[in-house]
């Protein structure tokens, strides 16, 4: 166990739709980083957050946006969902605003 | 960005078997990291190796940096290590963006 709390761990969806990924990371971890994994692209970085503030940003399509709370905790949003957006969703966290990331367990994301 | 190359793709092993993976990258790197993703999907910590050698029971891992590169050592391999390894790596600077290789699949046979 990571630390590194996902829910949900399964999600089905339809075409057009939106859907809330939430993460908690490790006691004590203030940065908060989310990743995507397909078949065809691997895992791919989507966004960090630092302390409640975006810090990187990376391969995030304009309709998926993230948010880290005061508590720490973190949302990502995917709305206008389509068939592509179907992956696995990592977050992850780590102590400082680099070094050694843990990973959730991930969101199964299927949309049909 | 970084790119992170990993090598062989695919390995079979019989048990007990030793293996070595490998990852190299197009630019000095900080923060490598080894991950394992086992076949229920989950990413698993191995190793958090900018520089050096460590070694966690029958794994081990070296990472080079002036030569770009990294190597995962499994000895007396089991079942239980099959699975996807991924190494991970930035280029350093201001945004902290790790990139991930597309993973060595290792499956051990009993």
């Amino acid at each position: 166990d990571s630390g590194v709390t996902q829910t949900p761990k399964h999600l089905i969806t339809a075409t057009g739709q939106r859907v809330t990924l939430r993460c908690s990371p490790r006691s004590g971890d203030l940065s908060v980083y989310w990743y995507q994994q397909s078949l065809d692209q691997g895992l791919q970085f989507l966004i960090q957050y630092y302390n409640g503030e975006e810090r990187a940003k990376g391969n995030i399509l304009e309709r998926f946006s993230a948010q880290q709370f005061p508590d720490l905790h973190s949302e990502l949003n995917l709305s206008s969902l389509e068939l592509g957006d179907s992956a696995l969703y990592f977050c992850a966290s780590s102590v400082g605003s680099a070094g050694e990331l843990f990973f959730g367990e991930g969101s199964r994301l299927t949309v049909l | 960005g970084i790119q992170v190359e990993q090598s062989p793709p695919d390995l079979i092993l019989q048990e007990g078997a030793n293996s070595t993976l490998r990852c190299n990258f197009s630019d000095s790197v900080n923060n490598l990291q080894w991950f394992h993703q086992n076949p229920w999907g989950q990413l698993i910590n191995l190793f958090y190796i900018p520089s050096g050698t460590k070694q966690n029971g029958r794994l081990s891992a070296t990472t080079v940096a002036t030569e770009r590169y990294s190597l995962l050592y499994i000895s007396s391999s089991q079942t239980t290590d099959s699975g996807v390894y991924f190494c991970a790596g930035d280029s350093g600077g201001s945004n902290y963006k790790l990139t991930f290789g597309k993973g060595t699949l290792l499956t051990v046979n009993p």
